[in-house]
């Protein structure tokens, strides 16, 4: 089975600073998709930034990019300009492009956002 | 669109009962998985439907169980509680079965006694 290994539990980034979320997997497929989502203290789950293993450019949703190396398989998330909605846990999720809905989901980083 | 909605937001049960939970997903969307969110072992696949037919299952006991119906709304269900389901239960939804992006609900937190 595929693991997303995110090493930092919680991490913490000043307002209108930058901030990068990492996070790896393990696979021996080569094509798949990646997710970043966020879970506010309200629970719901939101999609932040999706990428496509096949290609090579990084995904941009407005103030979030990624890095992502697959030869590394390596998938950070960038958060720039920092605000205190960012305030959350983050999830990297695998999802193999086999078909079928089944995530694996990393452990999460709590994200703080100081004032 | 409205979202992905669950029902009960909140329940508290006591072992050996048993339980069912309701996910009505994104108008159109015909997937529906389920996942266990727990602080010890984070986020775990429960199962998917599509089209009212179970499509992929994670590794839980045969305690957890689920059906979708016609109009792509499903339920899960778990048999003889344990402790140990304590949990919060999150619905999500994608278009297909093969459309990759999934989108949640806000859940059902469960409370064994």
């Amino acid at each position: 089975a595929q693991t997303v290994t995110q090493s930092q539990p919680e991490m913490s980034v000043q307002e209108a600073e930058t901030v990068t979320l990492s996070c790896t997997y393990d696979t021996s497929e080569s094509d798949y998709y990646l997710f970043w989502y966020k879970q506010p203290p309200s629970r719901q789950m939101i999609l932040v930034i999706r990428q496509e293993a096949y290609k090579q450019q990084n995904a941009t949703e407005n103030r979030f990019s990624v890095n992502f190396q697959k030869a590394a398989k390596s998938f950070s998330l960038k958060i720039s300009d920092s605000q205190l909605g960012d305030a959350a846990m983050y999830f990297c999720a695998y999802r193999s492009a086999l078909g079928g809905n089944q995530f694996y989901f990393g452990t999460g980083t709590s994200l703080t956002v100081i004032p | 669109k409205a979202g992905v909605t669950q029902t009960p937001r909140y329940l508290i049960k006591t072992r050996g009962q048993q339980v069912t939970l309701s996910c009505s997903p994104i108008s159109g969307h015909r997937s529906v998985s389920w996942y266990q969110q727990t602080p010890g072992q984070g986020l775990q696949f429960l199962f998917e439907y599509f089209s009212e037919t179970q499509r992929n299952k994670g590794n839980f006991p045969g305690r957890f169980s689920g059906r979708q119906f016609s109009n792509s709304r499903s339920e899960m269900n778990v048999s003889t509680l344990e402790l140990g389901d304590s949990a919060l239960y999150l619905c999500a939804s994608s278009l297909g079965h093969t459309q990759e992006t999934q989108y949640f609900g806000p859940g059902t937190r469960l409370l064994v006694l």
